[in-house]
């Protein structure tokens, strides 16, 4: 059974960089027809779609946080990062990694449990 | 970007009442739609793909119709466990997601 889990800094100050990692465990990242994605939710709001990563190394941005994220991959650990630099208190969210399959209508099919994240000085 | 427009933004039904939410997209994205259930508190998960194929394990009460820009989802028999926000998401060029509808129990 493949789980995801988001691990790094619940507290980051306005202007530094937020850095997430999903650990991926019970499948490889490398699999063919899977993506890599970070999702995320303000407080009390709905679902923002960040980015994906393929396992080519391919990635794919939201374009309004685009000049901001980096999405990368770690084969050797199995674990896909995301970074967001210049944050600022709109970048307060629940950040979930998820996956994105290529046969279930290009869903997100497996999410992790999700992390808080808060910008605040 | 394409926008998904959810309604109605929050319903409040009786156990065993047919529930319909609908999404309207601001072009035609052919069948590329899926729907998911967030309860409070945790992640969103998958129910209904393709606008109209339910998810392996999810209950057959669920349900989704639809192509090009209407979309709606049903419930067929709400159940106490049904309650929390469902979202539509497409992904006929880069994923968006509606704004999400809120079930309650009346």
């Amino acid at each position: 059974q493949l789980q995801l889990q988001e691990s790094g800094s619940g507290l980051v100050k306005p202007s530094q960089t937020l850095s997430l990692t999903c650990a991926v465990s019970g499948g490889s990242i490398t699999t063919t027809g899977y993506s890599w994605s970070w999702i995320r939710q303000p407080p009390g709001k709905g679902l923002e779609w960040i980015g994906y990563i393929y396992h080519s190394g391919s990635t794919y941005y939201n374009p309004s946080l685009k000049s901001r994220i980096t999405i990368s991959l770690d084969k050797s650990k199995n674990q896909f990062s995301l970074k967001l630099t210049s944050v600022t208190a709109a970048d307060t969210a629940v950040y979930y990694c998820a996956r994105r399959t290529s046969y279930s209508g290009r869903s997100f099919d497996i999410w992790g449990q999700g992390t808080m994240v808060t910008v605040s000085s | 970007d394409i926008q998904l427009t959810q309604s109605p933004s929050s319903l409040s039904a009786s156990v065993g009442d047919r529930v319909t939410i609908t999404c309207q997209a601001s072009q035609g994205i052919a069948n590329f739609l899926n729907w998911y259930q967030q309860k409070p508190g945790k992640a969103p998960k998958l129910l209904i793909y393709d606008a109209s194929n339910l998810q392996t394990g999810v209950p057959s009460r669920f349900s989704g119709s639809g192509s090009g820009t209407d979309f709606t989802f049903t419930i067929s028999s709400l159940q106490p466990e049904d309650i929390g926000t469902y979202y539509c998401q497409q992904y006929g060029n880069l994923p968006t997601f509606g704004q999400g509808t809120k079930v309650e129990i009346k």
